[in-house]
């Protein structure tokens, strides 16, 4: 989707090293999300940003950390990879944080990490 | 949070109707019904969502049982492009923050 991109899309990793994901919006959206994609498991939220330096846990935030300086970008960090982390990571943005938000959330495309 | 259930996969003929349904029995009274699909290598995608009415936009319908307890999601008619997952999700209302929490979801497989 044109409003937000992610990068790198795809990067390999050596165990024990720091990695950091972007993502960017176009679209001065308030809400970022980070999940992450593994067979089996279907998405689930690693942290969410409601705010500029605004941001929150979700279910499996354990070893990752986020930060969000500027409303365009949203970056996750992996202090230290594991091979547990190598997943794909989705980043989505969304204009309204209600459940009845009317125009839903906008994902991008993945990057796949893998961790060796 | 509220779960939903959804059949592990479905399959239909192009250009034939697909009903795909969700159930979600513990939903409450400020949860709206969100659909999203996720086609192969590609990151999810907003199909539709609703929260006691029936709902049309150009991608498809919703429609919700009088009781919320279910609802089925209507391509009226399935192209191959339509083949991938389809998400139910429940959106809690309050200080959720949007958070969407997906389930397996249902993949769709159509025949040419």
């Amino acid at each position: 989707d044109a409003g937000i991109t992610q990068s790198p899309r795809h990067k390999v990793t050596e165990t024990g090293t720091p990695v950091t994901l972007r993502c960017h919006q176009t679209e001065n959206h308030r809400y970022m999300y980070w999940y992450r994609q593994d067979p089996g498991h279907g998405l689930r939220l690693i942290h969410y940003s409601y705010g500029v330096k605004d941001t929150d846990k979700g279910e499996v935030s354990d070893g990752y950390s986020v930060s969000r300086s500027k409303t365009e970008d949203f970056l996750l960090t992996l202090e230290s990879a594991t091979s547990s982390q190598t997943s794909v990571y989705f980043c989505a943005i969304s204009e309204s944080g209600l459940a009845g938000n009317p125009y839903g959330y906008t994902f991008g495309s993945g990057t796949r990490l893998t961790v060796v | 949070d509220a779960k939903t259930t959804q059949p592990n996969s479905m399959e239909s003929n192009e250009e034939e109707p697909v009903h795909l349904p969700c159930n979600h029995s513990t939903i409450s009274g400020t949860d709206y019904i969100h659909w999203y699909r996720q086609l192969p290598s590609q990151g999810p995608e907003y199909v539709i969502h609703g929260l006691t009415s029936n709902v049309n936009n150009r991608m498809a319908s919703l429609a919700i049982a009088e009781d919320r307890k279910s609802s089925t999601l209507i391509l009226h008619r399935a192209t191959l492009r339509d083949a991938a997952v389809y998400y139910c999700i429940l959106n809690a209302g309050g200080t959720s923050y949007g958070k969407l929490t997906f389930g397996q979801g249902t993949i769709l497989t159509v025949h040419p």
